[in-house]
This record gives C-alpha cells, structure tokens and sequence, in this order.
C-alpha cells in the first residue's frame, strides 16, 4: 500500500528565504509526482507535474525534483514571498485511479 | 485554471437527509474524482468515473454513490448523511488515467451534517 510522508509538517521562514518541502513515499511503482498548493478554505491548485522518467521539473520560482528509487520528491522554492504562504501538497499514483496525498506542509513567509 | 465547479460551495444538512453535490466541467475531461479531505487523514478517493456511465469505488465509498450521464457532470449522493461525513469534498478531472496525467481539482464544498 502506498504511504506519503511530508516533513516538516509546519515551516516558518523569513522572506527572501530559499526553502525545500519533503515528500517521500513507500511504493516506487509510480508513473508520475504531482505537487499542490492549497491556500486556507480553498481548492488544490497544481503547481507541477513530474513524470516517473523525469527528475525534475521547474515553474519560475519552484523546483521539483523526483528520486524514484530512494522515493523522495523535493519541491525547492526560491526567494521566498509572503505569498507563498499556503499549504503544500504532494501525491503519486496509488493504483486504481487513486492519487494517495501526504498531508501536507503548511508554509508561513514571514514578511 | 482549469474549468471545474463544484456546487453547492457550502451545505448545512441534517442527520438522516439525502443531499447530492454537483461537479461541472467544461475541459471534456474524461475521468472525474471525488474526493474527501479531512483533518488528520488528508485526502482519500470516494469514487471515480472513467468515462459516462462509467464509475467505481475508491477507498472510503460506503454510503456514497455517484452518477455520470454526461461528460461535463459527475454527482456524489449521500443517500443518508451521517456526521462522520461532515468534511470538505473535492471534485478532480484529468484526461487520461491518475497515473498518466495531471490532476485539476475544484473549490471544493464544505459539508456539515447535524
């Protein structure tokens, strides 16, 4: 059974701050990482999306990185902004159509 | 940001009721999710569509059932809420298996049942 663990599950950092957010998961058979962002009282917004050939994938300010055999995933975000405070999500394939999550680290940029 | 709405946002029901949430796309996406996000357990699968007509279970499906007659609409039924179903429910579509392709998920509708 596929298992996804975040750590830290809370983060607090001044602004401007480079920052990495964990993932690992249990089960390498996976197709393929996707990376989320969920602000309070809001849906998942998709951040990146990382192929199981890829290993990484980068959107302006973020960096995802994908290790299959050792099951980690890293989501690298520059410069922190106090906007970028928010939840973040990390989910692989579970099998049967099933995305499994983590639970999340909840980031505060601290102005 | 991909076209999903999930209505109604928020619902207050009673124990015992019926109450049905809606999931609306406008991507032609052909698999649909339900989810349900709760403190402490994260996000886990409901039910799922593959296409119209076309539905199964996910890991916590008791005492719920879905329905899709159209490509653009996937429901979630609650034929009789209970107060451990009071959470925030999401609605997903993607275009090809979990797997494959990348997920989109709504706004999400918070449901409280007393």
């Amino acid at each position: 059974k596929q298992e996804v663990t975040q750590i830290p599950a809370a983060l607090s950092v001044p602004e401007g701050e480079n920052l990495v957010l964990n993932c690992s998961f249990t089960d390498s058979a996976i197709y393929n990482l996707q990376w989320f962002r969920q602000d309070p009282g809001k849906g998942l917004t998709s951040l990146l999306l990382i192929q199981s050939s890829q290993r990484e994938q980068t959107s302006g300010r973020l960096n995802a990185s994908l290790d299959k055999s050792s099951g980690r995933s890293t989501l690298y975000i520059a410069a922190s902004q106090p906007g970028d405070s928010a939840t973040y999500l990390c989910a692989v394939w579970g099998g049967s159509e099933k995305l499994v999550f983590g639970k999340g680290t909840k980031l505060t940029v601290n102005p | 940001d991909a076209g999903i709405t999930q209505s109604p946002r928020h619902k207050v029901t009673e124990t015992g009721t019926p109450v049905t949430l809606r999931c609306h796309q406008t991507e032609n996406h052909r698999y649909m999710y339900w989810y349900r996000q709760d403190p402490g357990h994260g996000l886990r699968l409901i039910h799922y569509s593959y296409g119209v007509k076309d539905t199964d279970k996910g890991e916590v499906s008791d005492g719920y059932s879905v329905s899709r007659s159209k490509t653009e609409d996937f429901l979630l039924t609650l034929e009789s809420a209970t107060s451990s179903q009071t959470s925030v429910y999401f609605c997903a579509i993607s275009d090809r298996p979990t797997g494959l392709s990348e997920a989109f998920f709504g706004q999400g509708t918070r449901l409280t049942v007393v």
